[in-house]
């Protein structure tokens, strides 16, 4: 189906271990987007992607990776997961840079 | 500094009722976008509507209906009629640039 997935939906791992998590889209969208969601935060941009190799910042990047090699995939790893980072993960894209974002599903994450 | 406020965190209804749901934004930009998105309990995030800084029409879909006023930065959201399947998070958001701002979210409940 076209649109917006993320694998895995629930994950669950231990502290210092490593984790990606992926979003796959199917509209050739240049823009894309990772958020974290957490109670009393609300939505929080972690990183964003403006088009294949290109990534940048958001407000909260640490203990985050992302990457983009092909403008359909954009995954997010956390290369050694704390607690903190317990969370609901979502995927959003946009074809144009101020947009209507479309989000994934989301992945909750549990770090133990 | 907060860009998105939207002051009610609860609201709940019976069935039917009416519920307006507040929405003020901060921006010194003279273009920008506007959206409301709705998280059922189900999770994922679902867009509603979108409105541009240059367009202050209301907008009527359905039960639907937003008020946008420059003059006071709202973009208030009605429920007419409410439903027990508009139970929901029901978030406010800014796009400045790529950037979007959420809001905390307001948590609409309706009871049968």
């Amino acid at each position: 189906d076209a649109g917006i997935t993320q694998s895995p939906r629930y994950k669950i791992t231990e502290t210092g271990r490593q984790v990606t998590l992926m979003c796959h889209q199917t509209w050739s969208h240049s823009y894309m987007f990772w958020y974290r969601q957490d109670l009393g935060h609300g939505l929080r941009l972690i990183y964003y992607s403006a088009a294949a190799d290109i990534t940048d910042k958001g407000e909260v990047p640490d203990g985050y990776v992302v990457s983009r090699s092909k403008t359909e995939n954009f995954p997010l790893t956390l290369e050694s997961a704390t607690r903190s980072q317990t969370s609901v993960y979502f995927c959003a894209s946009t074809e144009q840079k101020i947009g209507t974002q479309y989000f994934g599903p989301g992945t909750r994450l549990l770090v133990l | 500094a907060q860009k998105v406020t939207q002051a009610q965190t609860e609201i709940s209804v019976v069935e039917k009722e009416d519920v307006t749901l507040d929405c003020v934004y901060e921006t010194r930009d003279t273009t920008y976008y506007l959206f409301w998105y709705k998280q059922p309990p189900s999770g994922e995030l679902v867009f509603l509507i979108r409105r541009n800084s240059f367009d202050e029409q209301n907008e009527i879909s359905g039960r639907y209906s937003w008020n946008f006023q420059k003059s006071t930065s709202s973009f208030n959201f009605t429920i007419t009629a409410s439903q027990v399947v508009d139970s929901a998070v029901y978030f406010c958001a800014l796009s400045e640039d790529y950037k979007l701002s959420f809001g905390a979210g307001t948590t609409v409940t309706v009871r049968a």
